[in-house]
């Protein structure tokens, strides 16, 4: 089985300018998540989408951030324009619906983003 | 979503047996506890899940008491390449998908493996 896919795998772009993360979830997988770690602390959520619905963007800057899963597949997260504090690594992870207990989520290898 | 405690670094040996135990004493009755291993420059990777009492599988053991508050994941014979951040998490995956499906991440507990 084909993991979660992330791109780029590093980024690195001036404070003001924009980046976009590309992620394409586990076939199959309804429910997609972007989350973002930065250095030496767990990673946070910051959206949640089941098929192309936003079930939970709480904690999503939406001044700066958005994202997008238009088909109910994969999916972009944006930040436009940038700052300092957003260099962290971004996860993309994927999940089934009413999977059996015993599951947990499939991370991708994230995208690491350095912010100068 | 229960608060997790578990230590911020552990050290082991190799070959030695390690146990890592999780707070959650607001455990909610349909929560799940789970745990994550994250190795550098890669997402965390799924280890074990449990409601009670143990469960096992090919790479680690997961002890739940009866009252819940607590978990411990035990590692048999580590190596070095156990040396990874792991993370305990406590939400309700009974649904999974729904909003009360997310997974709400601490700081884990950065175990360094020796020779």
């Amino acid at each position: 089985e084909a993991g979660v896919a992330q791109s780029p795998r590093y980024k690195i772009i001036e404070k003001r300018q924009s980046v976009a993360f590309w992620c394409n979830p586990i076939s199959g997988h309804a429910t997609l998540y972007w989350y973002q770690q930065i250095l030496g602390q767990g990673p946070k959520l910051l959206i949640q989408f089941q098929n192309n619905g936003v079930v939970d963007d709480s904690q999503l800057p939406k001044d700066r951030f958005s994202a997008e899963r238009l088909k109910g597949v994969d999916s972009t997260l944006k930040i436009q324009p940038a700052k300092l504090e957003d260099s962290a690594v971004y996860l993309c992870a994927s999940s089934l619906v009413g999977q059996g207990k015993g599951y947990g989520y499939t991370f991708g290898s994230g995208t690491r983003l350095t912010v100068v | 979503l229960a608060k997790t405690t578990q230590p911020i670094s552990m050290d082991s040996y190799e070959g030695q047996e390690v146990n890592i135990t999780c707070s959650h004493n607001n455990i909610a009755t349909n929560d799940y506890i789970t745990w994550y291993q994250q190795f550098p420059s890669q997402g965390p990777r799924f280890i074990i899940q449990g409601y009670k009492t143990k469960v096992t599988n090919e790479v680690a053991s997961l002890f739940i008491p009866a009252d819940r508050k607590s978990s411990t994941l035990s590692l048999p014979r580590v190596s070095l390449s156990d040396t990874a951040v792991y993370y305990c998490l406590v939400g309700d995956m009974g649904n999974y998908g729904g909003s009360q499906g997310n997974l709400i991440f601490g700081k884990g507990t950065k175990l360094s493996v020796k020779p």
